[in-house]
């Protein structure tokens, strides 16, 4: 278990529509990151947050947005969703910015 | 931008076998290097990293790493599999000063023969 707890596990939803992922990083890490893993892109990068603010972007389409809250816990938001964005979505977090990075189990997202 | 190569997409090794997964990678200064296991149906596990010092690491459940940055390589070495080994294993790459996520290799499927 390394701490970082996401939720929900499993989740589906039909084309065209929107849903939230949700991410709390280890207890006294200020920075998150999230990743996308499916078969035909592997893992990619996202986005990352540091405290709140956003402190890199990866490969993350218009379609997709994320934010940390003074909590730290994160949520990423994926709208007008395509069958294409079937994957699963793991958050990581650490310390400060660019260290070891400790991940939570994924959410399954499968759009039909 | 940084990349890294995983060559070797599965790897078969009978139970006992040493084992070496290789890594090769793209990057313009002084790397970051990781490498992670995921089981089926689980999140990513760190196994080992690399950040400066010793050019040789040891990792969690028997795993070593070497960084040699003449060939641009972090192969993953154990020593004798188990059973338990089988996964996915992930390089990943990423840089210090506090910004951008790390950049991952394919995968390796480790299968274990018993």
């Amino acid at each position: 278990d390394s701490g970082v707890t996401q939720t929900p596990k499993h989740l589906i939803t039909a084309t065209g529509q929107r849903v939230t992922l949700r991410c709390s990083p280890r207890s006294g890490d200020l920075s998150v990151y999230w990743y996308q893993q499916s078969l035909d892109q592997g893992l990619q990068f996202l986005i990352q947050y540091y405290n709140g603010e956003e402190r890199a972007k990866g490969n993350i389409l218009e379609r997709f947005s994320a934010q940390q809250f003074p909590d730290l816990h994160s949520e990423l938001n994926l709208s007008s969703l395509e069958l294409g964005d079937s994957a699963l979505y793991f958050c990581a977090s650490s310390v400060m910015g660019m260290d070891t990075q400790y991940f939570g189990p994924g959410t399954r997202l499968t759009v039909l | 931008a940084q990349s890294v190569t995983q060559p070797d997409i599965h790897i078969t090794v009978s139970e006992g076998a040493s084992l070496e997964l290789r890594c090769n990678y793209s990057y313009g200064a002084t790397p970051y290097l990781f490498w992670y296991v995921q089981s089926p149906g689980q999140g990513l596990q760190l196994l080992l990293k690399y950040f400066s010092g010793d050019t040789l690491v040891q990792g969690i459940k028997g795993f070593e790493a070497e960084f040699k940055r003449s060939q641009s390589s972090f192969n993953l070495r154990k020593p004798s599999v188990h059973w338990s080994d089988a996964a996915e294993y992930f390089c990943a790459v990423g840089r210090g000063g506090g910004a951008d996520g790390l950049t991952f290799g394919k995968g390796t499927h480790l299968i274990i023969q018993p």
